[in-house]
């Protein structure tokens, strides 16, 4: 099993402050992928982090990868309002399944 | 392009009786898959095809669950009987790419929340 387990399960800050979600999972990965997901809708994708590569950034999200530590966080600087979702990991080694953590509730107080 | 297309958006049905859900993948997209979504749960894998061959169907409980894609592209998922226990979010996803490898994003649909009482 691939499972990411996020942390905290549930985050509550107010706009413009950074939002931090840590994902930790057991076995070695070919990639890690994050996901939001809004209220009654569906998942979109993030980014995608392959397992040779450190740091990624697009845009206000920044995210770390240690295959050494079996870690992954996602950072989102100067939240919005709008940024309040849950967010999920999801990592995946080569042939394997894609799964999911149980997610980061975030709320963005305005 | 345009997204992922499933209905219905919503359906409520008594226990025992079936029901079916309906996915329309993005155009090329040859992988697609069925979730399932728990309250409060991230999505658990039920079946994933690439085109018309079911390739991973280890989490489909195939006593009451069936699904089928024909021709490869859009694909329908059936419950019968339906149990309490189904009433969960039902989300479709696809892909570009084959083979299981995950180098590409899954691009989701908006799911159908099923409630069964």
């Amino acid at each position: 099993s691939q499972q990411g387990e996020e942390d905290p399960q549930a985050l509550s800050i107010q706009e413009g402050e950074n939002a931090t979600m840590n994902c930790s999972y057991k076995t070695s990965i070919n990639n890690l992928q994050w996901y939001r997901q809004n209220s009654g809708r569906g998942l979109v994708h993030l980014i995608l982090i392959r397992s040779n590569e450190r740091e990624k950034h697009s845009g206000r999200l920044r995210v770390t990868l240690d295959t050494s530590k079996k870690s992954s966080s996602l950072l989102i600087t100067a939240s919005r309002a709008a940024d309040t979702a849950s967010y999920f990991c999801a990592p995946s080694n080569q042939g394997g399944k894609l799964i999911f953590g149980q997610g980061t509730e975030l709320s963005v107080k305005p | 392009e345009a997204g992922v297309v499933q209905s219905p958006r919503y359906k409520i049905i008594e226990k025992k009786q079936p029901v079916a859900f309906w996915c329309n993948p993005i155009s090329g997209h040859n992988t697609l898959y069925w979730y399932r979504q728990n309250l409060g749960q991230g999505p658990e894998l039920l079946i994933r095809y690439e085109n018309e061959e079911a390739v991973d169907d280890s989490q489909l409980p195939k006593d009451r669950f069936s699904a089928e894609r024909l021709k490869g592209v859009d694909s329908t998922l059936k419950i019968q009987p339906a149990e309490l226990g189904d009433s969960a979010v039902y989300l479709c996803a696809s892909s570009r790419e084959t083979g299981g490898l995950y180098n590409s994003p899954l691009h989701f649909g908006n799911g159908t929340r099923l409630t069964v009482t």
